[in-house]
C-alpha cells in the first residue's frame, strides 16, 4: 500500500535558525497538509495545499511558515527563524485523487520530531 | 468555532469488556466524520469514517445530528486494541482540514 514518507524522523536545530521539513505525498493525491502535535497536545492543522497554492491556513501559520512543492513529489514546510515554542512532531498528509473538495480521507506520515534548542 | 470534544483522556477497560469511546462535535454545516488511530511508535492511521458505515477492525460509530455526537464503539476489546483514538470532523466547503479532538488513550487490560 502507497504511503506517505516523511524525512528526517528526528531534526534538532539551534533557535533562530531555518529548517525544511520534507514530505513525499502518495503520488497521485493532489492535497497535501501539514500538521503539528506540540508533546501532550492536539494535533493542530498549519496548512493545506491544491494546485501549487495554499487553499487554507491556520492563525499558527505565519510568516515564518512557507510551503513549496518544488518538483512532482516533494512537500516541503519552511520554518524560517525557529523558536523554542515550533518544537513539535510535524504530520504530513495527502488526499484526494480526484475532484475539488473531495472528501477522500487523509493518509499521514510517520511525522518529523522537531527539537529547537 | 468548530470544537470537537473528546472528554476521556484515558479509558481503561478489561479484555472483552465493551468500549465506548465519546466524541461530540459542534455543529457547522454537514461535516464529515473520521476516527484516527494511533498505536504505539505508529503514523496516525485512519480507522473509519461514518460515510462509510463499515466495520473496521470491530469497531463501529454512528453518527448522531441530533446530540452532534460520534461515539467509537466495539462490543469486546482486544488487547491490540490499545492506542491513541482521535475523532476528527472535516467540515464541508473546506476542501481542506481535518480538526482533531484532544485524542482518548484505550488501555486495555488483561
Amino acid at each position: 500500500e502507497p504511503e506517505v514518507t516523511q524525512t528526517p524522523s528526528h531534526q534538532v536545530t539551534q533557535m533562530g535558525q531555518e529548517v525544511i521539513l520534507r514530505c513525499v505525498p502518495i503520488s497521485n493525491h493532489l492535497y497535501f497538509y501539514w500538521y503539528r502535535q506540540i508533546l501532550g497536545q492536539k494535533v493542530e492543522f498549519l496548512v493545506s495545499f491544491y494546485n501549487n497554492e495554499i487553499s487554507e491556513k491556520s492563525e499558527i501559520f505565519d510568516d515564518q511558515f512557507s510551503v513549496e512543492r518544488p518538483d512532482g513529489s516533494n512537500f516541503t514546510l519552511k520554518i524560517r527563524s525557529t523558536k523554542l515554542e515550533d518544537s513539535a512532531m510535524y504530520f504530513c498528509a495527502s488526499s484526494g485523487d480526484r475532484g475539488v473538495y473531495s472528501n477522500q480521507p487523509q493518509h499521514f506520515g510517520d511525522g518529523t520530531r522537531l527539537s529547537i534548542l | 468555532a468548530q470544537r470537537v470534544t473528546q472528554p476521556e483522556k484515558l479509558l481503561s477497560v478489561f479484555k472483552g469488556a465493551p468500549v465506548e469511546l465519546k466524541c461530540n462535535y459542534s455543529y457547522s454545516g454537514s461535516p464529515e466524520l473520521f476516527w484516527y488511530v494511533q498505536y504505539s511508535r505508529q503514523r496516525l492511521q485512519l480507522l473509519l469514517r461514518h460515510i462509510s458505515r463499515e466495520s473496521i477492525k470491530g469497531f463501529t460509530a454512528d453518527l448522531n445530528k441530533g446530540e452532534t455526537s460520534f461515539h467509537l464503539k466495539k462490543p469486546f476489546a482486544q488487547e491490540e486494541d490499545s492506542a491513541m483514538y482521535y475523532c476528527a470532523p472535516k467540515y464541508t466547503g473546506t476542501a481542506s482540514k481535518l480538526t482533531f479532538g484532544t485524542g482518548t488513550r484505550l488501555q486495555v487490560m488483561l
